[in-house]
């Protein structure tokens, strides 16, 4: 069965300072994971997605992930963090194109000036 | 271009009443997906249509159905709700399999349902 564990419900971190936020992963076969942000009051927002390819993905808003195979991970990144990037971020996985994904519980994100 | 639309942005039953939650999307995407949003539980698929005259059951789909009407529009249906079904419903839709196939999914804006 597929599952994805966001261990922080919650990180902080200072504007300009670089962030992480973690996700390993459960699946099946060759997975397809993704992040997603969340602002309140809205749907959620494609950030990035590794299906093949280069480890290191590059997405919108400057966000970058790294895919670990031998960890099973898939930890969100930005060099220097702002404080609009304050939300709620899910990762999650597929192993059907897309089908049938699995998301996360979450992390909330607040970027402190 | 409109994305995915949701219809209503609110609403409130009483157990046991029926509705029908609305989606529609513009982007010629093939597959379509109902969510629900919990809090601490992230999301959960309740129905998908990976392409128009399909449709699947996802994690939680007791208590739903569902209707992929055209291409554009998948609705949600509640034939009696219950106070368990009190959540925030997504929409979503993926270009899906085939030449221009991608996977993420484009959300619409949810609607947030109360059954008292």
């Amino acid at each position: 069965a597929q599952s994805v564990a966001q261990p922080e419900d919650q990180v902080n971190v200072a504007e300009g300072n670089p962030l992480t936020v973690k996700c390993t992963y459960s699946v099946s076969g060759n997975p397809y994971l993704f992040w997603y942000v969340q602002y309140p009051n809205r749907g959620l927002q494609f950030l990035l997605k590794y299906i093949t390819g280069d480890n290191l993905v590059k997405g919108s808003y400057g966000f970058e992930a790294e895919f670990n195979k031998s960890q099973t991970s898939f930890h969100l990144k930005k060099p220097s963090a702002l404080v609009s990037d304050s939300a709620l971020y899910f990762c999650a996985v597929s192993n059907t194109g897309g089908f049938k994904t699995i998301f996360g519980a979450g992390t909330r994100l607040f970027v402190k000036a | 271009n409109a994305g995915v639309t949701q219809t209503p942005k609110f609403q409130v039953l009483k157990t046991g009443q029926s509705m029908t939650l609305q989606c529609a999307q513009d982007m010629n995407h093939n597959s379509m997906y109902w969510y629900r949003q919990d809090p601490g539980m992230g999301l959960r698929l309740i129905y998908y249509s990976a392409s128009e005259g399909t449709t699947d059951k996802g994690e939680v789909p007791n208590g739903y159905n569902v209707s992929r009407l055209n291409k554009r529009e998948f609705s949600l249906r509640l034939e009696s709700a219950a106070p368990s079904q009190t959540s925030v419903y997504f929409c979503a839709s993926s270009a899906g399999r085939g030449e221009r196939s991608s996977y993420e999914q484009y959300f619409g804006p949810g609607t947030r349902l109360t059954v008292t």
